[in-house]
């Protein structure tokens, strides 16, 4: 059981340039989100899906669009990647929001040079 | 504002003896408790929650205890064991405009030394 997948594991860029994370869970949950996790800052909510075709920003929004593709999947772009975006950036999923334990991805560990 | 706060970055215990890891939170309205585990290169793992309406939950070695009073929650673990090194991250749910808000605090790096 594969859980929350995310892709690519690790990524380095030049500032400016832009990429697209992606993420998949196979649980038929109805929630999704994406986090960064920052050196004692611990788990800061970037974007989240509570249900397919709805997307509502998160405390740290700004840089970054998602697109909830369908079910399955949930992906994070940066359209022009800054070095303040360096982080290693997690998927979850859930069945409801809230109260619902998270079930994370192993996260992409990002690189803005 | 940190609504969620774990003033402790780390803790280590030997092994066999009781770990405490600490939970501060500001929002009365948080009601809805988690504890993630985070082992190096992985992603947070769900381990025990608790209910605002309660006041204890176990679940074999973990415990989690929650005084709304003192806007406190601890998790217990005992007795520890060296595999329960990794970074605890407590959070707290709460309802707002109709959706769940779900609050992390900055973690705890636990150490149990063999």
């Amino acid at each position: 059981n594969a859980g929350v997948t995310q892709t690519p594991k690790f990524q380095v860029l030049k500032t400016g340039q832009s990429m697209t994370l992606q993420c998949a869970q196979d649980m038929n949950h109805n929630s999704m989100y994406w986090y960064r996790q920052d050196p004692g800052m611990g788990l800061r909510l970037i974007y989240y899906s509570a249900s397919e075709g709805t997307t509502d920003k998160g405390e740290v929004p700004n840089g970054y669009n998602v697109s909830r593709l369908n079910k399955r999947e949930f992906s994070l772009r940066l359209e022009s990647a800054a070095p303040s975006q360096t982080s290693v950036y997690f998927c979850a999923s859930s069945e409801i929001g809230g109260t619902s334990p998270l079930h994370f991805g192993n996260g992409t560990r990002l690189t803005v040079t | 504002d940190q609504q969620v706060k774990q003033n402790s970055p780390s803790l280590s215990v030997q092994e066999g003896r009781i770990s405490i890891l600490n939970c501060d939170y500001t929002n009365s309205m948080f009601d809805y408790f988690l504890w993630y585990k985070k082992y190096p290169a992985e992603g947070p793992t769900f381990l025990i929650s608790i209910s605002s309406i309660k006041d204890k939950n176990e679940d074999g070695r973990f415990t989690v205890f929650l005084n709304k009073s003192a806007k406190h929650l601890s998790l217990h673990i005992v007795p520890s064991q060296p595999g329960d090194s990794a970074v605890y991250f407590c959070a707290a749910s709460v309802t707002q405009g109709g959706s769940e808000k779900l609050v992390f605090g900055k973690g705890t790096k636990l150490t149990v030394n063999p």
